[in-house]
């Protein structure tokens, strides 16, 4: 069972916008800004955002917040190349490690 | 351009021992933490072990503390995972990931390497 919680599946059309969620506590989620990777079709993870940055190279269709305990990652215009399984992750300070969300895998129709 | 190369993967007996590396560049490798991450046959990552910039500091998951040890050689640009005792269950894909700083807590994993599989078999 994994430290965040993360949607099993999202899927949506071209051109629609969807949000992915990750929820945790306030050791973890709560305190420290939430990563969010890309990986497709085991091609070794990507980085797509942290907190609500956006890495280089990454397009601005995506965009990340925070809630509370619950961290969002959203797809505004889902491209066709969006489809991939997205992880959330961060530190648990009261654990002392790195923790993942169990993935959501995402499909664009 | 930042590059993450791993090596050192394959078929290990269980409770035999591999050492895993990744060799680094195009950063200043001694100023920024490092991590491994897992992934197992149909499963999602898994994060197993960080190390600060200096080495000081080391974090492993429940699942592989007291059998794996991460380590670097900053003269090197290499990062180490050593794997004693390894199980069936360790069997996974091994990416080595750049912190975005210093340590681990607080930071985010911003660029990965390719990986390298590990099989624990008899």
């Amino acid at each position: 069972q994994s430290a965040l919680t993360q949607e099993v599946s999202v899927s949506g059309t071209v051109g629609q916008k969807v949000t992915l969620s990750c929820t945790g506590n306030s050791n973890n989620v709560g305190s420290f800004g939430v990563a969010w990777y890309q990986e497709i079709f085991h091609g070794g993870p990507k980085t797509v955002m942290f907190g609500n940055s956006l890495p280089s190279g990454i397009p601005d269709r995506f965009s990340g917040s925070k809630s509370g305990t619950t961290a969002s990652l959203t797809i505004s215009g889902l491209q066709p190349e969006d489809e991939a399984d997205y992880y959330c992750s961060t530190w648990d300070s009261s654990l002392s490690v790195v923790v993942f969300g169990g993935g959501t895998k995402l499909t664009v129709l | 351009e930042v590059q993450l190369l791993e090596s050192g993967g394959g078929l290990v007996q269980p409770g035999g021992s591999l050492r895993l590396s990744c060799v680094v560049s195009g950063f200043t490798f001694s100023r920024y933490a490092m991590n491994w991450v897992r992934q197992a046959p149909g499963k999602g990552l898994e994060w197993v072990s960080g190390l600060s910039g200096s080495g000081t500091n080391t974090y492993y998951a429940d699942s592989v503390k007291g059998r794996f040890t991460i380590s670097r050689d900053n003269s090197k640009n290499t990062l180490f995972l050593q794997m004693n005792s390894p199980r069936a269950e360790d069997t996974a894909r091994y990416y080595c990931a750049k912190s975005s700083g210093v340590l681990i807590a607080g930071y985010y994993m911003d660029v990965w390497g390719k990986g390298t599989t590990v099989n624990v078999s008899s």
